[in-house]
């Protein structure tokens, strides 16, 4: 079945630092990306729609400046977070459509900021 | 606005008991309709969707789901639980725009007691 990974599994990070969380869907192409954020015992929230060759959109109160998306093609989407702070820390999922209707998601990227 | 809600945050089961997960959503027209499960430390695994026809679907481990458009609900049920069930389950709603985005519910904690 189709495959979608994330890279890297885990990072820890200073406060102040940027990191890049990739997306890649490894067996078929997807010229939308979708980011999601789940909080500890929480459910997911979607953060933005990753569109390849274009800019990204955002949910409500997900602040595009923090939180850049980069849909370099059409197996990859970044995410980076900027400037990172504690409160950033969570788990970060990313998912890509095969066909309509079909969503497969990604195994997600713990992020610790220190 | 589109919402999915999940009115049990948490339920408990004795194992070989019969178990329902509630869903309701908010939306004009039909949506497409997900449940997923995901176990600790692992990424969300698909059981079920609907997008049309019959409003019973069958899904992976033996769950079942059944649309019912009047009250715009989606539960999820399994004849016998196994205490491997336990898990966090995410009841989801998709749209068919030109991003197929999706959304998700709270989610429902699953305990299993032997």
């Amino acid at each position: 079945g189709a495959v979608v990974s994330q890279h890297p599994s885990r990072v820890i990070c200073k406060s102040g630092t940027s990191v890049k969380i990739e997306c890649r869907s490894l067996d078929f192409q997807a010229t939308t990306m979708f980011w999601y954020r789940q909080f500890p015992k929480k459910s997911l929230m979607l953060m933005a729609t990753s569109n390849e060759g274009s800019k990204a959109t955002y949910e409500q109160g997900v602040e595009k400046d923090k939180f850049l998306i980069n849909h370099a093609s059409l197996t990859l989407s970044t995410l980076t977070v900027t400037s990172a702070h504690p409160e950033d820390s969570s788990f970060y999922i990313c998912s890509a459509p095969l066909a309509a209707e079909t969503q497969y998601f990604g195994p997600g990227t713990r992020l610790l900021v220190l | 606005a589109q919402s999915v809600t999940q009115p049990d945050i948490h339920i408990t089961v004795s194992e070989g008991a019969s178990l329902e997960l509630r869903c309701n959503y908010s939306y004009g027209a039909t949506p497409y309709l997900f449940w997923y499960v995901q176990s600790p430390g692992q990424g969300l695994q698909l059981l079920l969707k609907y997008f049309s026809g019959d409003t019973l679907v069958q899904g992976i481990k033996g769950f079942e789901a059944e649309f019912k458009r009047s009250q715009s609900s989606f539960n999820l049920r399994k004849p016998s639980v196994h205490w491997s069930d336990a898990a966090e389950y995410f009841c989801a709603v998709g749209w068919k725009t030109s991003y197929d985005k999706v959304i998700f519910g709270p989610g429902t904690s699953l305990s299993v007691i032997p």
